[in-house]
Parts: C-alpha cells; structure tokens; sequence
C-alpha cells in the first residue's frame, strides 16, 4: 500500500550546525508534498511545500529537495537553533489532493 | 488572526458517553479534516469535508461521525468512546483549488476514554 516513511526517527544536532531529515514515499502519483514542524503541545505547523515538478525549493533557512527517481525528499534547515527543536512531519498528496498521507516524524533535537 | 480552533483541549471521559470536539476556522476554508495521532502511528485521517453538507470517511472513520451544516464548523463525534480512542486529535482546514493544498492545523485536543 502507499507508505510515507522517515528513514531516522530521531536527530540531535548541535546548534549553529546544518540539519538534513530525509523522507521516502512509495506513491508514484503523488504531486505534492509537505514538510510540516509539530512543537511539544501544538499542532503541525506548515514549513515549505514541493510540488512533483520541481527538485528544489528554498525558504527562510529550509530547503526541500526532491528526488523522484528514488522516491526521496528531505528539508534540509541551515543553522539550526534551538527553537528548531520539534517533529517534523512529511506529508504527501497521493495525486488525490485534499487527503494528506503523513509519515511517523523524526524528533529534532538542538544541542546548545 | 487566521486559525483553526478546538474545544476542548483537554477532555477525560468514560467508556460509552457520548462527545463531541468542535472545530472551526474563520478561514472561509471549504476542505476540512478530522485526524488522530498516535505514537508509531503518526497522523490518520479519519474524515473530510470538501464543503458544506460533504463529508467523507478517510482512513480510520469506525467509531466516530462528523458533520457540517455551516462551512466554519466540523465537529467530530464519538457516539459511544472506547478507550482505544483515546488519543490527541487535530481538525485542519484548507481552500480548495489554488496553488497550495496546505492545511492548516488546529492546537490539538487530547482525549483519554477511560
């Protein structure tokens, strides 16, 4: 069946220092994918979307790369802080829009 | 301010009594979606709406109804809780059509069914 996974579950980086989580889906269709941040006690908040016609997409210190060959995407978050403490989330369309297929997470954790 | 809020935030009930968790976004949003989150499990999706008097079963609807009579609101109801659905739930909404499909989440409300 369709599966969005996260290869690490867990990453503890230290502060100043590049983050890359990385993320495998197995829907050929999907046409959109999400990366989502969920801090302690809220719920997700939306980081930087990619749409399947593209390979790279840069925002505010985040970066999501796509590669449809493999079946990969990652965010990539230049100088991490601490505030970047939190679940990140990444999430699929399934081609289908509206419904949202989301893998487990992986925890980020910032040493100062 | 744009957003999507829950009530309750925190709710601890008994087996079989019947409640229900508001959802509503002033966000004039036509897509919204009820999901669960649980530890390994990540975020399911257990109906949508994709307008007023639409809705639909995503992948984990037994046990649980919604509705929406108004385009702001989508309650989720639990005719008869079990403690398997004790859990932390997340409303979220979107427009339909445009360039982004983000949904937009609510804070979360956190359900024990004892």
């Amino acid at each position: 069946g369709e599966s969005v996974g996260l290869h690490l579950p867990t990453l503890s980086v230290q502060e100043g220092d590049n983050s890359i989580i990385n993320c495998a889906y197995s829907n050929s269709a999907s046409d959109y994918f999400i990366w989502y941040k969920q801090e302690s006690g809220k719920g997700p908040q939306f980081i930087i979307d990619i749409r399947s016609n593209m390979d790279k997409r840069q925002g505010q210190r985040v970066t999501v790369l796509l590669n449809k060959t493999v079946k990969h995407l990652s965010l990539q978050i230049a100088a991490t802080q601490p505030g970047d403490s939190a679940v990140y989330f990444c999430a699929e369309n399934g081609g289908r829009g509206g419904k949202l297929i989301f893998g487990q997470g992986t925890e980020l954790s910032v040493k100062p | 301010e744009a957003q999507v809020t829950q009530n309750p935030r925190y709710l601890i009930t008994v087996t079989g009594k019947k409640l229900t968790v508001t959802c509503s976004q002033n966000m004039n949003h036509e897509y919204m979606s009820w999901y669960r989150q649980d530890p390994g499990l990540g975020l399911r999706q257990i109906y949508y709406s994709m307008n007023v008097e639409v809705t639909d079963k995503g992948d984990v609807p037994e046990g649980y109804k919604v509705s929406r009579k108004e385009k702001r609101n989508f309650p989720l109801i639990l005719e008869s809780p079990s403690p398997n659905q004790t859990s932390l739930y997340f409303c979220a909404s979107r427009p339909r059509g445009g360039v982004k499909d983000t949904q937009y989440f609510g804070p979360g409300t956190r359900l024990t069914v004892l």
